[in-house]
C-alpha cells in the first residue's frame, strides 16, 4: 500500500518560535497533498490543499501567512507554523492523493504543543 | 458546500454483535465518493470503504458493509461481528468526483465507538 511519512510525530516548543513539519509520500508521487488540524475529540478540518509547484488554497479562516505551506516536490509538503501561540497546539495530519487517483493516504500526524 | 453529519455521537456494542452507524451528507452534486474512516487510538486515519456514488451496489469489506441511500442522501455503515480492535472513533468523509473538485474530504464529527467484551 502507499505509504505517507510525517514528521515529526510529536513537538513541543516555545511560543513565538516556528516550526516546521514534513509530510512525505514514500512510494508514490503525489501532485495534491492536503493538510488538516484537528481538537481533541473533534474532527479534522480541512486547512489548505496543495498542488506540487503552485501555491497552496487556504481555506476560509485559515491565516496563509501564519501557517505557510510549500510543496516544492512531488513527494514533499512541508507546513511552517510561525510564531507559534498556545492556541496552535493541536493535532496536524496531512494526506496526500497520488496522481491520477482519488484515495487519498493519510500521514500519522503531529501533536504539537506551544509552551 | 457539503455537509455531513452523524447524529450518533457514541455507540458501544458487545463482542461479536453487530452494529450501524449512521451518516447523513447534503450535496448538489450528482457525481461524488463517499468514505469510512476509522481513527484508532493511535490516531493514524485508517480507510475502512468507500463508495461511488454512480454505482447503485452497496460497497463491502469483509466484515464492514455500508446501506448506501443516493436519492436520501445516507451512507451507513454495519460492522458484523465486532471485534475488540474496532474500537475506534468512525469518520464518514465525502469528496467530490472530478479533476476540477480538489479531492478535498469533508468529515462528519465522528462517532465514538466502543467494542466491549
Amino acid at each position: 500500500g502507499a505509504v505517507v511519512s510525517q514528521h515529526p510525530s510529536r513537538v513541543i516548543c516555545k511560543s513565538g518560535t516556528s516550526v516546521k513539519i514534513e509530510c512525505r509520500s514514500l512510494d508514490f508521487q503525489a501532485t495534491t497533498m492536503f493538510w488538516y488540524r484537528q481538537f481533541p475529540k473533534q474532527s479534522l478540518m480541512l486547512m489548505a490543499t496543495s498542488n506540487e509547484g503552485s501555491k497552496a488554497t487556504y481555506e476560509q479562516g485559515v491565516e496563509k501567512d501564519k501557517f505557510l505551506i510549500n510543496h516544492a516536490s512531488l513527494t514533499l509538503s512541508t507546513l511552517t507554523v510561525t510564531s507559534a501561540h498556545p492556541e496552535d497546539s493541536s493535532f496536524y495530519i496531512c494526506s496526500a492523493r497520488r496522481t491520477g487517483g482519488e484515495k487519498l493516504f493519510f500521514g500519522s500526524g503531529t501533536q504539537l504543543s506551544v509552551l | 458546500a457539503q455537509t455531513v453529519t452523524q447524529s450518533q455521537p457514541e455507540m458501544s456494542v458487545q463482542e461479536a454483535e453487530t452494529v450501524t452507524l449512521s451518516c447523513t451528507y447534503d450535496t448538489s452534486e450528482n457525481n461524488y465518493y463517499l468514505f469510512w474512516y476509522k481513527q484508532p487510538p493511535s490516531r493514524q486515519m485508517i480507510l475502512v470503504i468507500r463508495q461511488e456514488a454512480y454505482k447503485q451496489q452497496n460497497a463491502t469489506e469483509n466484515r464492514f458493509s455500508v446501506n448506501f441511500q443516493k436519492a436520501a442522501k445516507s451512507f451507513s455503515l454495519k460492522i458484523s461481528d465486532s471485534q475488540l480492535g474496532d474500537t475506534a472513533m468512525y469518520f464518514c468523509a465525502f469528496m467530490k468526483q472530478g479533476t476540477n473538485s480538489g479531492y478535498a474530504l469533508n468529515f462528519g464529527k465522528g462517532t465514538s465507538l466502543l467494542v466491549t467484551p
